[in-house]
């Protein structure tokens, strides 16, 4: 099974601020990773997907990048409604498996 | 509208089974795999198991294999998760989630949940 760590656990950030997320896999994903957003009481959304590509409907500040092992989602200036709960995801393998989150928060 | 809308959650007591079904509208179900995604109270995602459009490929995590049993019907729009032998440790919410297409698996659409609560 391949193991995603995400760091940090907390990333406590200012609206306007820019935001590093980052996702590190066991073993090579290659770019077979996508990143979610969930808010308290909601269901995730797709956010990036392959590493890089923006989902639909997703604003331009949400970018992500790496390859391999390392993985990290940028968020270049933080909007009052992107204080949230952030996973990543890696397809590259069965079982499916997440990182256990990072929270943004105010 | 892509939308999908689960049922079925409870409380059951351990040991008990319980079915869920996640009725889906506004694309093709068939042109889809479809995923369930459990999330335990305060806690992260975990992926449960997968079916391809067809039914041809299904997939279970490893903490489900041999209690759990995903189908699908395609004329019904509907997707089903029969959960046996339940724990305390499968309390969660459940998710059904849409896969981006029938062999990407990154999950583009998601539920609002049905919430199974094991506990005596």
């Amino acid at each position: 099974e391949i193991v995603l760590t995400q760091s940090p656990a907390t990333l406590s950030l200012s609206p306007g601020e820019g935001a590093t997320l980052s996702c590190r896999a066991s073993q090579s994903v290659s770019s077979y990773l996508a990143w979610y957003q969930q808010k308290p009481g909601q269901a995730p959304r797709l956010l990036i997907y392959d590493a890089s590509s923006g989902a639909t409907g997703i604003p331009a500040r949400f970018s992500g990048s790496g390859s391999g092992t390392d993985f990290t989602l940028t968020i270049s200036s933080l909007e009052p409604e992107d204080f949230a709960v952030y996973y990543c995801q890696q397809r590259y393998n069965w079982p499916l498996t997440f990182g256990g989150g990072t929270k943004v928060e105010i | 509208e892509v939308q999908l809308v689960e049922s079925g959650g409870g409380l059951v007591k351990p040991g008990g089974s319980l079915r869920l079904s996640c009725a889906a509208s506004g694309f093709t179900f068939s042109s889809y795999s479809i995923n369930w995604v459990r999330q335990a109270p305060g806690k992260g995602l975990e992926w449960v198991s997968s079916i391809s459009g067809g039914s041809s490929y299904i997939w279970y995590s490893d903490s489900v294999k041999g209690r759990f049993t995903i189908s699908r019907d395609n004329a019904k729009n509907s997707l089903y998760l029969q959960m046996n032998n339940l724990r305390a440790e499968d309390t969660a919410m459940f998710y059904c989630a849409r896969s981006v297409d029938m062999t990407t698996y990154y999950f583009d659409y998601w539920g609002q949940g049905t919430l199974v609560t094991v506990s005596s």
